[in-house]
């Protein structure tokens, strides 16, 4: 199976400040077709999970544009420009490259 | 608009069977592929199992391989989780999802159902 590492565990951001999570996959998460199957989900709580990002960089339809992923192969980095209160939850880093598919430990973001 | 509405999480004893199901609507569920995530009590999210859009083909997590059956029925909207032989760590809230265009993508979720096992 295909291990996800997430850093860090948690992080407290002062909101208006920008955020950075990073995943780190145990294997290249690029598929023969080009794409690369990397996604990042949020869980506010008490909610299920949504998807934020798909295939690495692409915004899921209603995700505002403070959220952005990138990178590539093996290392990713969801970024969030400006902090909001309402960005609180637990990010997690999910791949689909290979089944089963895994998560990140998941990463919890609180406000200062 | 699109719904998932989880069903038959309950209390039950270590080595029982129980059957989870999904209700979906507001989309054709016949045109796409399913799946359930798990998460443990302050844990985080364990995917589980998914089934082809038309049933064709199932793959487990080993967490639940030969204990547990991912189903549907495309005639009545409603996917499944048959779970036998159930041990304390299969405590959790199961959620079911719907994919988009590839596995990874769970565009949508329902709000989950919890299973307790415990004597």
């Amino acid at each position: 199976d295909i291990a996800m590492t997430q850093t860090p565990l948690s992080l407290s951001v002062t909101p208006g400040q920008p955020a950075s999570i990073s995943c780190k996959s145990s294997q290249s998460l690029l598929n023969s077709d080009g794409k690369t199957f990397l996604y990042w989900y949020l869980q506010k709580p008490g909610q299920p999970p949504q998807l934020l990002i798909y295939e690495v960089s692409n915004r899921f339809s209603g995700v505002p544009e403070r959220f952005s992923g990138s990178g590539s192969g093996t290392e990713f980095t969801l970024k969030i420009s400006r902090v909001e209160a309402e960005d609180v939850g637990i990010y997690y880093c999910m791949q689909s490259r290979q089944l089963p598919g895994t998560f990140g430990q998941g990463t919890k973001v609180e406000i200062k | 608009q699109v719904q998932l509405v989880e069903s038959g999480g309950t209390v039950v004893q270590p080595g029982r069977s129980l059957r989870l199901s999904c209700a979906a609507s507001g989309f054709t569920f016949s045109d796409y592929g399913m799946h359930w995530v798990r998460q443990a009590p302050g844990k985080g999210l364990e995917w589980v199992a998914i089934v082809w859009y038309d049933g064709s083909h199932e793959y487990y997590a080993d967490s639940v391989k030969g204990r547990f059956t991912i189903s549907r029925d495309n005639s009545q909207n409603t996917l499944y989780l048959q779970m036998n032989s159930l041990r304390a760590e299969d405590t959790a809230v199961y959620y079911c999802a719907r994919d988009t265009d590839d596995f990874g993508r769970l565009t949508h979720w329902g709000q989950g159902t919890l299973v307790t096992v415990s004597s």
